[in-house]
């Protein structure tokens, strides 16, 4: 079945390190995104990206960094310089035409 | 700019009872809205959309929403609700032509469903 994988589910860190989420898609989508969720506060845009090589920053990109070298991938680095890491991180990816946003199943992560 | 307003952070509900829960949103030009539902630990997956046509939209699950352009809400709706409906749900909005995948969340309504 075609869908977006996320990986790890859970992830720990020790604050000032670097840390990156794997997004992978095979669903054959052009345009893919990284929110923030945090309790109670919705899904904040981070990055995004609509074709290869190419990306857009979102609402809250500071302390963030993307790549986008493969249509498949689209890997969020979380830097130390992000002040409060902590959250879960949703991915997402998009077709053409009016298809819906198909989200993966998340990664949480916690900075210590 | 938009904006989405969830008036409710959390509704609770008997099982078979009727739901409603509200959205209100802010937008200078015209947009197209969403409904999702997440599920503890997962993401998010559509419930319904409205982009145009018919106000009355219905989605998966027995839900649907009505979009009220002079009151600028999408409120969501079910008859009858399942103890299976339990989760946290998302109303969105986009700008009209634009990318369905820059998304304006709200804050989301906790749906908790008691037997």
């Amino acid at each position: 079945d075609g869908g977006i994988t996320q990986s790890p589910k859970y992830l720990f860190r020790k604050e000032g390190q670097n840390v990156t989420l794997s997004c992978e898609q095979n669903l054959n989508h052009d345009a893919m995104y990284w929110y923030r969720q945090d309790p109670g506060q919705g899904l904040r845009l981070i990055y995004y990206s609509q074709i290869v090589n190419d990306f857009q920053k979102g609402d809250i990109a500071e302390g963030y960094s993307v790549s986008r070298e493969k249509k498949e991938s689209f890997p969020l680095t979380v830097t130390s310089a992000q002040k409060n890491p902590t959250a879960f991180y949703l991915c997402a990816s998009i077709g053409q035409g009016n298809s819906p946003l198909h989200f993966g199943n998340g990664t949480r992560l916690t900075v210590t | 700019a938009q904006s989405v307003t969830q008036l409710d952070s959390q509704v609770p509900v008997f099982e078979e009872a009727p739901v409603e829960l509200r959205c209100n949103y802010s937008s200078s030009v015209s947009v197209y809205l969403f409904w999702y539902v997440q599920y503890p630990n997962q993401g998010l997956q559509l419930l319904l959309k409205y982009l145009s046509g018919s106000t009355l939209v219905k989605g998966i699950n027995g839900f649907e929403a009505e979009f009220n352009k002079s009151q600028t809400s999408f409120h969501l709706r079910k008859p009858s609700v399942h103890i299976s409906d339990t989760a946290e749900y998302f109303c969105a909005v986009s700008s009209y032509g634009g990318s369905q995948g820059n998304l304006i969340f709200g804050k989301g309504t906790k749906l908790s469903v008691k037997p």
